[in-house]
């Protein structure tokens, strides 16, 4: 059973384009949650989404960021017009079910803003 | 002051001794996990606790709801172990996750 899968592993963008990270959970894991970790920073909760849905955005920026889990597929946060402060690691984390289940994280995307 | 706090910083050891890493919350959670993240960035869950103690290994997890605080011990710690060890708690009626600072474990031979 392949953990959680993301790619890519490392993407550079320059000042204005558009980034798209990618994340394939764990088989037969519905639920997906992004987190993002700043250069020197912890590790800071971004969105929860099941299959289709977006359950819990509280930690997205309001603007240039979007995440989407299709119902085939992976999970795809997209930023557009990236800026130099959105350089960072990306981890994506599934599990099986809500509630007591262990959140399985992937080796994160770490994407640098030239 | 952080939802989540965890101490030491940084902690230094020799090969062989008992470690101890600290993480202090501030809100209702209904479990706390314990990660570890290696230099090369990757992150892996060692514990998810929602009470009492939990042993993997040379690893254990405690955790105490009342005083909301819980401990990660390393019994006879190795190099290898030399990682950032996060606490992270999962809020009351929330899936998210909100992350400690981390303490970053140095394990010298």
């Amino acid at each position: 059973n392949a953990g959680v899968m993301q790619n890519p592993r490392h993407l550079v963008r320059r000042r204005g384009q558009e980034a798209r990270l990618r994340c394939s959970p764990m088989k037969g894991h519905s639920h997906v949650y992004w987190y993002r970790q700043l250069p020197e920073e912890g590790l800071k909760f971004m969105v929860y989404l099941q299959k289709e849905n977006i359950i819990d955005e509280s930690g997205m920026p309001k603007e240039r960021f979007s995440a989407e889990f299709p119902k085939e597929g992976p999970s795809i946060l997209r930023i557009q017009q990236v800026v130099r402060g959105d350089s960072a690691a990306y981890f994506c984390a599934s599990s099986l079910w809500d509630r007591k289940e262990t959140q399985y994280f992937g080796p994160g995307t770490r994407l640098l803003v030239l | 002051k952080n939802e989540v706090e965890q101490s030491p910083q940084n902690l230094t050891a020799q090969e062989g001794e008992f470690i101890t890493i600290n993480c202090s919350y501030s809100v209702g959670i209904s479990a706390l996990h314990w990660l570890q993240q290696h230099p090369g960035g990757g992150i892996v869950s060692l514990f998810m606790l929602s009470s009492g103690k939990k042993k993997h290994g040379r690893l254990i997890a405690t955790i105490n709801i009342q005083e909301k605080h819980s401990s990660l011990h390393i019994t006879a710690s190795h190099p290898r172990d030399s990682a950032v060890y996060i606490c992270a708690v999962r809020v009351t009626g929330a899936q998210k996750l909100v992350f400690g600072q981390g303490t970053r474990l140095t394990i010298n031979p």
